[in-house]
């Protein structure tokens, strides 16, 4: 099992709610990774980190944002929650170069916005 | 959009069969993995190719990668039903990013 925690694992809240996704790690990696998974299983990058204070959006424009205050944290946060955000989020970080090693995932926040 | 392609999206075969499952890419890489992931779970890595790599094997795994096609092919034998799974190509598209594919939904019958 990979040191790499999201909380909550499900959640459901009302439209125009803030919420906060949470995902740390304990390996001490560098890079981190947030991707959108819908229900017809593509994931989808919508931000990543290089390192402490480093974000960038990823692929898929997303209304989120995130943050990389510390190493091994790597919040995602939605300031105002609609229909349309709910989907699977999936947290991962690797340690080196892409060339050389893996990704390592969370298990996932299950979030339905009602 | 997603830089890998799998093929097929879904397949069924009974215990004992091979499984085998493709991955297109459309750009250079230095590497290309693969990943399992079980129902609403995370991604597990399972193996990691390089670009000057033809052929990989762990355990009953085996992944062959053709830089000339852009394919990469993960062949499962003897499967499990606790093989049953969805099974994604990632590439790195020569970046920091980790870019995946569409996934293929596999179900093993015992």
């Amino acid at each position: 099992e990979a040191d790499i925690y999201q909380t909550p694992r499900y959640l459901v809240i009302g439209t125009g709610k803030k919420i906060t996704l949470e995902c740390s790690q304990t390996m001490g990696h560098d890079k981190m990774y947030w991707y959108q998974q819908d229900p017809g299983m593509e994931l989808h990058l919508i931000h990543y980190s290089y390192g402490v204070n480093s974000t960038e959006k990823g692929d898929l424009s997303s209304e989120s944002t995130v943050s990389r205050i510390r190493t091994e944290h790597f919040p995602l946060t939605l300031e105002s929650a609609r229909p349309s955000h709910t989907s699977q989020y999936l947290c991962a970080s690797n340690p080196g170069l892409m060339k050389d090693t893996e990704a390592f995932f969370g298990q996932g926040t299950r979030l339905t916005v009602v | 959009s997603q830089q890998g392609e799998e093929d097929p999206q879904a397949l069924s075969i009974q215990e004992g069969e091979n499984a085998t499952m493709n991955c297109s890419y459309k750009t250079s890489i230095n590497n290309l993995q693969w990943y399992r992931q079980n129902s609403g779970r995370g991604l597990v890595h399972l193996i990691l190719i390089r670009s000057n790599e033809r052929e990989k094997h762990s355990g009953r795994l085996r992944v062959t990668l053709d830089t000339s096609k852009k394919s990469s092919s993960l062949l499962i034998t003897a499967s499990r039903a606790a093989d049953t799974a969805s099974y994604f190509c990632a590439t790195d598209e020569g970046t920091y990013k980790y870019i995946f594919g569409t996934g293929t939904r596999l179900k093993v019958l015992a």
